[in-house]
This record gives structure tokens, C-alpha cells and sequence, in this order.
């Protein structure tokens, strides 16, 4: 069964410093691999994702992330974040078996505080 | 285009009682899936549905029954509720079997306090 760590439980970071938010998973084959960002008392929202092909991977409002298999890692980062950025982020992984979609496995989430 | 849409958006129940809540979603996706989420646990996937007529039993569905009669709709029954049910529950959508890497597309959520 698939697994996704991340580590940090909270992060505080100074409006405009740069970001890096980890994210580690477990999975026997090529993952699936997503992040996605929620503000209070909202759904989920998809901030970029990664299946195949280049390990860097651009996705909304600026944030990158990077795939190293060797690290079994799928890090966040954004270079200059905005007080707008203070939300849940939570990295995922798919399992996409025999042909079918058999759900994401979340990892517990990073809450980002931005300091003025 | 509203995407998924969840229903009802709040609900207090007591102990015991019976609810189901309810996901559309308008865009003629394959997959649909139920999470709840709680704090400092991510969310955790419930049953979810790879096609109309399909359902299947995901991490933490004891408590918990699905339908899917309409390809547009998925809903998430509780028969007996229990205060260990109450969270936050997510519905999902993703495309089909000719779109497997297609994201998941999440409702806002129904928050559901159980008394």
C-alpha cells in the first residue's frame, strides 16, 4: 500500500522569503504524484501534478515542484511567497491500477504561516 | 460550470440517526470518490466508484454505504450515525478510463457533527 509523509507539521515563513514544503512517499511502481492547497473552510484546489516525463513540475500561482525518484520525493516550492499563500498544503499520491482510478492517499498536510 | 457540488453544506445529527449526503458533478467523469477529512489526518479515502453502477470499499468505509445509479451522482449513507463520524466529508471526480492521469476534482465539503 502507498504512503506519503510530510514532515512538517506547520512551516513559518517572512512574506517573500522563498519556500520549501517536503513531501516523501512509499509506493511499489512509478507514483502519481499531486499537490494541492486548502484555505480555511474551503475544498481542495489543485496546485500542479506529475505522471510522467520532465521530474520538474510548474504549476499555479507560481509554485514548482520536483520529482526525485531516487528520494522517493515530490518537494513544493514557490521563490517569493504572499501573505495569500497561508493555507493547508497537502501532497498525494495515485494509485492508477488495472485501468482504474482507486483514489488518492494524503499525506496530513503542512499548514503555511506568513509572517508580515 | 460548477464542477462537484456537495449536499448539504452543514448538518448536525444525533446519535443513531440516519443521513445521506449527495455529490453531482457536471463533467461526465468516470471516477468519483468519497474522503473525510479530520484534523491532523489529511483525508482518508471512503468508497469510491469507478463507474455508474460500480462501487468499492476504500480505506475507512465501516459505517458507511454508497450508490451510484447515475453516472452524475455519487452519495455517501450513514445508517446508524456515531460521534466518531463527525469530519468533514469530501467528494471527487476524475476522468475515465482513455483519461487515467487526469487530476482529482474536489467538492467545497459537507461538514457533519454527529451529537
Amino acid at each position: 500500500a502507498q504512503s506519503v509523509t510530510q514532515p512538517d507539521i506547520h512551516i513559518t515563513v517572512s512574506e517573500g522569503a522563498s519556500l520549501e514544503l517536503r513531501c516523501n512517499y512509499s509506493y511499489g511502481a512509478t507514483p502519481y504524484l499531486f499537490w494541492y492547497v486548502q484555505s480555511p473552510g474551503q475544498g481542495l484546489q489543485l496546485l500542479l501534478k506529475y505522471f510522467s516525463g520532465d521530474t520538474l513540475v510548474q504549476g499555479i500561482k507560481g509554485f514548482e515542484a520536483e520529482f526525485k525518484r531516487s528520494q522517493s520525493s515530490f518537494n513544493l516550492r514557490k521563490p517569493s511567497v504572499h501573505w495569500s499563500d497561508a493555507a493547508e498544503y497537502f501532497c498525494a499520491v495515485g494509485a492508477y491500477s488495472g485501468g482504474g482510478a482507486d483514489g488518492l492517499t494524503f499525506g496530513k498536510g503542512t499548514h503555511l504561516i506568513i509572517q508580515p | 460550470n460548477a464542477g462537484v457540488t456537495q449536499t448539504p453544506k452543514f448538518r448536525v445529527l444525533k446519535t443513531g440517526q440516519s443521513m445521506t449526503l449527495l455529490c453531482a458533478q457536471d463533467m461526465n467523469h468516470e471516477y468519483m470518490y468519497w474522503y473525510r477529512q479530520d484534523p491532523g489526518m489529511g483525508l482518508r479515502l471512503i468508497h469510491y466508484s469507478v463507474g455508474e453502477g460500480t462501487t468499492a470499499k476504500g480505506e475507512v468505509p465501516d459505517g458507511y454505504n454508497v450508490s451510484r445509479l447515475k453516472k452524475q451522482n455519487f452519495l455517501l449513507g450513514l445508517e446508524s450515525a456515531a460521534p466518531s463520524q463527525t469530519s468533514v466529508y469530501f467528494c471527487a471526480s476524475s476522468g475515465g478510463r482513455d483519461s487515467s492521469n487526469q487530476p482529482q476534482h474536489f467538492g467545497d465539503g459537507t461538514r457533519l457533527s454527529i451529537l
